[in-house]
């Protein structure tokens, strides 16, 4: 079975700074992969996703992941981090049938 | 478009009681997702609908739990009887069919309290 890891419960950075949200997976053939962010009180919304192609995937907000085949991980960064960026974001790969297996997620706090 | 719209947004209900939380997804989506946020589990996958027919409701808790999708345009979750473990955000998605990198899009939830 397919299954996401997000091994960091909560990732704070200072704003201004870069910052990575980390996110491994385990698959049986090509993965496809994507992130979403949850704000306080609101539903998912999608940031980007990985199919195929180039291994920087850009995304919503200024945000890109970089899928790395041989480590396994698609890990969210994003040069320079904002106040509002402070969310809690999932990491999520594609299981047979087309449902989404999300990881726990990891609460991201910039502090100004 | 409006997106996924959900009602009620907030409920809350005396243990014992039937809920019943709607989902209207986007138009022209095929596949119907519904899920369960709660701190100590996660988001959880219930139940998907394609073309309106159950396809994996292998998530749903028990019995009590049920899911119908009458047409392309509006879908229910069902609980009854509730009982105060039932407390959770629930969330419908929606995406169109395809290859399979299709994104799912989300509605803004059910917050669901049982007392």
């Amino acid at each position: 079975a397919q299954s996401v890891a997000q091994p960091e419960d909560q990732v704070n950075v200072a704003e201004g700074n870069p910052l990575t949200v980390k996110c491994t997976y385990s698959v049986s053939g090509n993965p496809y992969l994507f992130w979403y962010v949850q704000y306080p009180n609101r539903g998912l919304q999608f940031l980007l996703k990985y199919i195929t192609g180039d291994n920087l995937v850009k995304g919503s907000y200024g945000f890109e992941a970089e899928f790395n085949k041989s480590q396994t991980s698609f890990h969210l960064k994003k040069p320079s981090a904002l106040v509002s960026d402070s969310a809690l974001y999932f990491c999520a790969v594609r299981e047979v049938g087309g449902k989404l297996i999300f990881g726990q997620g990891t609460e991201l706090s910039v502090k100004p | 478009d409006a997106g996924v719209i959900q009602s009620p947004r907030h409920e809350v209900t005396e243990m014992g009681q039937e809920v019943t939380l709607r989902c209207k997804p986007i138009s022209g989506h095929d596949y119907l997702f519904w899920y369960r946020q709660t701190m100590m589990r996660g988001l959880e996958l219930l139940i998907y609908f394609n073309n309106n027919v159950p396809i994996d409701d292998s998530g749903m808790p028990e019995d009590r739990f049920s899911a119908k999708m009458p047409n392309a345009s509006f879908s229910t979750l069902k609980i009854q009887p509730s009982e105060p473990r039932d407390s959770a955000v629930y969330f419908c998605a929606s995406r169109v069919a395809g290859g399979g990198g299709e994104t799912q899009y989300f509605g803004p939830g059910t917050r669901l309290l049982v007392l």
